[in-house]
């Protein structure tokens, strides 16, 4: 089945810097990767989502990039606030009527002011 | 609002017991997925149904159960409870296939 690997699992960084989540994956038919942000004590929300026949997708100050090659997908934050600290999630899939997805252990990114 | 809803919102109970979670999902999705989130533990999915079908299992104990009824909504149903079992247990929904909409989950703790 699918494995996704996630790092880092804590990311510390200053308000208005960039942040960077990485995950892999290793099914090679996934062709589906959302990212879900999970504040403290709420449910995981979707905040962007890319499928494989895009390299690259943003909104706003978060982009997602995707290399099908290498089997790994990012999520990049810039300009930081600190309403940004929550635990990420990445997933990967297969679009298809068994849409069951495999997420990653998830990051804690903390934003200092 | 994701549209998806849980009931209840908490639940506390013994060890042994028998609980059942409710989920909705939202208007004309299909699919309904249960996780269960341990505190400061990820997602682990336990298993997913697909217009009133088992889909996809994942790390499902025996002793956890699950169906999903006509009208699409859903129950998981959680026995012999231990106290390992108490976490957060989230339902998310789905149309189709990839984007999952989580509902506000249920917080279960035994005792």
């Amino acid at each position: 089945g699918e494995n996704v690997e996630q790092h880092p699992s804590t990311l510390s960084v200053q308000e208005g810097d960039s942040a960077v989540i990485k995950c892999t994956y290793s099914d090679s038919a996934s062709n589906y990767f959302p990212w879900y942000k999970q504040e403290l004590g709420k449910r995981p929300q979707l905040i962007i989502d890319i499928r494989s026949n895009v390299g690259e997708k943003k909104d706003q100050r978060i982009a997602v990039t995707l290399n099908k090659t290498a089997k790994h997908f990012s999520l990049h934050i810039t300009e930081t606030q600190p309403e940004d600290s929550a635990v990420y999630f990445c997933a990967a899939s297969i679009s298809t009527n068994a849409g069951k997805s495999t997420f990653g252990d998830g990051t804690t990114l903390t934003v200092k002011p | 609002d994701s549209g998806v809803t849980q009931t209840p919102k908490h639940l506390i109970t013994a060890t042994g017991q028998r609980v059942t979670l409710r989920c909705s999902p939202r208007s004309g999705d299909l699919s309904v997925y249960w996780y269960q989130q341990s505190l400061d533990q990820g997602l682990q999915f336990l298993i997913q149904y697909y217009n009133g079908e088992e889909r996809a299992k994942g790390n499902i104990l025996e002793r956890f159960s699950a169906q999903q009824f006509p009208d699409l909504h859903s129950e998981l149903n959680l026995s012999s409870l231990e106290l390992g079992d108490s976490a957060l247990y989230f339902c998310a929904s789905s149309r189709n296939t990839d984007t999952q909409y989580f509902g506000p989950g249920t917080r279960l703790t035994v005792l």
